[in-house]
């Protein structure tokens, strides 16, 4: 079946940088953009950018630029999100997902807790 | 940015009502629209896309409506499972953003 398996849970402490693993299973990888959104406790979603897994092309949004990085390694239908410069107000719930009409495939999300 | 509004912010529902959930962009987006269902510790879920087609193997009770700045998602007869947090999102242009939910509760 479609899915998305995400990396498990970090702990990280401000200013570090975090990366976490997408594994796409049960499509043609290449076929469909990859989004990365996140939640903060409690709080609504905030997209930060899309990867283009055939081309490798990136677009982030503009809160994010310059400390998001996003990549992909086809071999392995992996897409990963590198996150730096890790502050309090970046502790989420981080989520992959397909592109298709609308986002139609969430991976199951990844804590990420910033605290010193 | 697209401002997306969601309203109301929260609603509270029996089992079988009718509910009805608006969402307003700040210009016009055509229908450039979907839903989604969110539910505690989960990822969302794919509901509605642009604007009135609902995905694959959602419950025909869902439904949507709208286009241009104007949206809104119904549930025809509100079910156990449907408590849940609904949030709306463009993709007109990037970035594409989201409302700020609606917690449908008991």
């Amino acid at each position: 079946q479609v899915q998305l398996v995400q990396s498990g849970a970090e702990v990280k402490k401000p200013g570090a940088s975090v990366k976490v693993s997408c594994k796409a299973s049960g499509y043609t990888f290449s076929d469909y953009y990859l989004r990365w959104v996140r939640q903060a406790p409690g709080q609504g979603l905030e997209l930060l950018g899309w990867i283009n897994p055939n081309s490798g092309d990136t677009k982030y949004a503009q809160k994010f630029q310059g400390r998001v990085t996003m990549t992909r390694d086809t071999s392995i239908t992996t897409a990963y999100m590198d996150l730096s410069s890790l502050r309090s107000d970046d502790t989420a719930v981080y989520y992959c997902a397909r592109s298709s009409h609308g986002l139609d495939v969430w991976g199951q999300g990844t804590t990420v807790t910033v605290s010193s | 940015d697209i401002q997306m509004t969601q309203s109301p912010s929260s609603l509270s529902a029996s089992v079988g009502d009718r509910v009805t959930i608006t969402c307003r962009a700040s210009q016009n987006i055509a229908t450039y629209l979907s839903w989604y269902q969110q539910k505690p510790g989960e990822a969302p879920r794919l509901l509605v896309y642009a604007a009135s087609t609902l995905q694959s193997g959602v419950p025909s009770r869902f439904s949507g409506s709208g286009s241009g700045t104007d949206f809104s998602l119904s549930i025809s007869t509100v079910q156990p499972g449907d408590f849940a947090i609904y949030y709306c999102q463009h993709s007109y242009n990037f970035p594409w953003t989201f409302g700020q939910g609606t917690r449908v509760e008991i």
